[in-house]
């Protein structure tokens, strides 16, 4: 099985512009969870989306959002970049309900941000 | 609302030795796992060990184990014969509920194994 795929992996934005990162999930997974990496916040969670639809969310502005499709591949925007925004972005999916559920989270290789 | 707590950001220790490194939590669920997740520099994040908090026996996986203390609410980790591959940042980690897509992680602990 393909693990999770995350493009672009390496990204190089100036402020105010916007940004869209994919993640695909590992087939048959249809949780797909986005997380922010930065050395002084740890990973913070951001959204969920299941089905297409965002099923949890975190406390981030509305300049980021998400989506997801019917093929459980999801992509998060972050739009008016600021300096800030600089970090690993990680996606994980899970198979989220059922037996093959065990709570685990399978993360993508990331894609990291800088903001210049 | 659930809480992870990493107390040492940073951590080293010799080959072949042994580490442990600490874990606090604080969750209102009665049924809940707990994780260890180890990331290699600029490598993805993967799963060391996993505990279910109805389970009183602590995992195991190979070298590594956990220390459960559940009253505590407090979730080690010990690495036995620690070998130059298990360099990496590990991080606790605990799910909201069952739904493993929110995931509460505390903030990591660096660990350096010298060779």
């Amino acid at each position: 099985k393909a693990g999770v795929t995350q493009t672009p992996r390496y990204l190089i934005k100036t402020r105010g512009q916007q940004v869209t990162l994919s993640c695909s999930p590992i087939s048959g997974h249809r949780s797909v969870s986005w997380y922010q990496q930065t050395p002084g916040q740890g990973l913070q969670f951001l959204f969920e989306y299941f089905s297409e639809t965002q099923r949890n969310k975190g406390n981030f502005p509305g300049r980021f959002s998400g989506r997801q499709f019917s093929n459980s591949r999801s992509e998060m925007n972050v739009s008016t970049l600021e300096l800030g925004d600089s970090a690993l972005y990680l996606c994980a999916s899970s198979p989220d309900r059922g037996p093959a559920n065990t709570g685990e989270l399978f993360f993508g290789e990331g894609s990291r941000l800088t903001v210049l | 609302a659930q809480t992870v707590t990493q107390s040492q950001p940073e951590m080293s220790v010799q080959e072949a030795e042994t580490v442990t490194l600490s874990c606090t939590y604080d969750t209102s669920e009665n049924n809940y796992y707990l994780f260890w997740y180890k990331q290699p520099p600029s490598r993805q994040m993967i799963l060391v060990i996993r505990q279910e908090a109805y389970k009183q026996q602590n995992a195991t996986e190979n070298r590594f184990s956990v220390n459960f203390q559940k009253a505590a609410k407090s979730f080690s980790l010990k690495i036995s014969d620690s070998q130059l591959g298990d360099t990496a940042m590990y991080f606790c980690a605990s799910p909201a509920n069952t739904n493993a897509g929110k995931s509460t992680f505390g903030d990591g602990t660096t660990l350096t194994v010298k060779p």
